[in-house]
Formats: structure tokens, C-alpha cells, sequence
């Protein structure tokens, strides 16, 4: 298994403002993807972080808004730019390998957007 | 589109009785199958997980069963303990990619 850590673990952030997200991966792992989680709602898959190259937006998320960083195996960012209120939720990294599929999550950054 | 369906929605049951959470999946290419557990404040964490080509997997008192042809797949908690109070989520994938994941099922457990 992974263990995967965060950083923030929480924020508050004004209106207008960005947000970098940190996520560490104790090995290395093939696959690492962003998800966001709205508060008692599943998870909905906003990227998958490709290392050294741009990462790949599902439908609905795109890069200006949520710019992803991969430059080794073992780490990414997100950045939620230009932040609204709606914007508020619980955003997710999770690593795995594409030979096994197993994914493992990390504790989650809860932003908070007033 | 919504390619895998989750129900319950919430389920309550007794200590030591056996939850059934149950999931359905459209795309037949999904080859991995597995199942989160988070609580409140935490990130999903991996509880068990199958593959199709077996009907039946068990892990300690978490049990999955798989039904290909119907592409349909449960989770089953053996002996159900307070603790056990959580939300699952089951989730699919292919080719060690994405995961698509289910609407989620509150689980209590009452003492």
C-alpha cells in the first residue's frame, strides 16, 4: 500500500484569492489523480496528474481554474485559482499503480472559500 | 453519465447483523472492483477489492460477491459493530485507471 500525505489539512481563503494543495506519495506510484468531494456527496475525479507533462481535466474542470503539477513520481499539486464560494469542498489526492489498481487516498484538504 | 449506481442510500441495523450495500456498473471493459470505507474528516480508505474473475472474495468480516452476468457487486459486513459506522462507496475501474465511484451508503450501526 501507499500512504499518502496533504498539505493544507484545512484553509480558509478569501474570495478571488488561490490555493496550492501539496500531496506526497511515501513510493512511488504510477497513477495520481485529484478528486473533489462535496460534504456527504461521492467523489467526483477532477484530473489525473501525468508526470512532466500536462495533466488530463475530465469534463467540467480545466486547467486555467485548476492548474496540476507532477514533477516526479511521488508528488503533486492542484491549485484552485481565482477561488468563489462555490469552490468550497473537500479535494482529494489519491496514488496507485496501473498494474494493480489499487488506489490509496490521502486525509483530504478541506477549503473553506468566503 | 452515472456508470455505476449505488443503493442504499443510508442504511441502519442492529449490532451483529449483516449490511448489504449493493452496486451496479454499465461498462463491461471495468475490470476492478473495489470498495471504500471513510469516515467522517478522513480520506476513502481501501476496505477489499475484486476482480471478475472470481464470484466471491472475504476479508476478515468484509465479504464481496460478484455477479458478472449481471453486472452487479455487494458488499457484505459479517457481525456489524458500532465501529463499522461509516460511508462506503464502491467504485470501478479499468486497466489500473480511473475510478468511477458509486453515490456512497451511510451506514450506522446501532449498540
Amino acid at each position: 500500500s501507499a500512504v499518502i500525505s496533504q498539505k493544507p489539512s484545512r484553509d480558509i481563503c478569501q474570495r478571488g484569492t488561490s490555493l496550492t494543495i501539496q500531496c506526497q506519495v511515501d513510493s512511488q506510484v504510477t497513477m495520481m489523480f485529484w478528486y473533489r468531494q462535496q460534504p456527504g456527496q461521492s467523489l467526483t475525479l477532477i484530473a489525473t496528474a501525468n508526470q512532466g507533462s500536462e495533466a488530463t481535466y475530465e469534463s467540467g474542470f480545466v486547467i486555467d481554474k485548476f492548474p496540476i503539477s507532477r514533477p516526479n513520481l511521488t508528488f503533486s499539486t492542484l491549485t484552485v485559482s481565482n477561488m468563489s464560494p462555490e469552490d468550497s469542498s473537500i479535494y482529494l489526492c489519491s496514488g496507485g499503480t496501473s498494474l494493480g489498481g489499487e488506489q490509496y487516498f490521502g486525509p483530504g484538504t478541506r477549503l473553506t472559500v468566503t | 453519465q452515472q456508470q455505476v449506481k449505488q443503493s442504499p442510500q443510508s442504511l441502519i441495523v442492529q449490532k451483529g447483523g449483516i449490511p448489504i450495500i449493493n452496486c451496479a456498473y454499465e461498462n463491461t471493459a471495468f475490470d476492478y472492483f473495489p470498495w471504500y470505507q471513510q469516515f467522517p474528516g478522513k480520506g476513502p480508505a481501501l476496505l477489499i477489492a475484486i476482480r471478475p474473475d472470481v464470484s466471491e472474495k472475504k476479508e476478515g468480516r468484509f465479504t464481496i460477491s460478484f455477479n458478472k452476468s449481471a453486472k452487479q457487486f455487494s458488499l457484505h459486513i459479517m457481525d456489524s459493530q458500532p465501529g463499522d459506522s461509516a460511508t462506503y462507496f464502491c467504485a470501478a475501474s479499468f486497466g489500473g485507471s480511473r475510478l468511477t465511484f458509486g453515490e456512497g451508503t451511510q451506514l450506522t450501526v446501532n449498540p
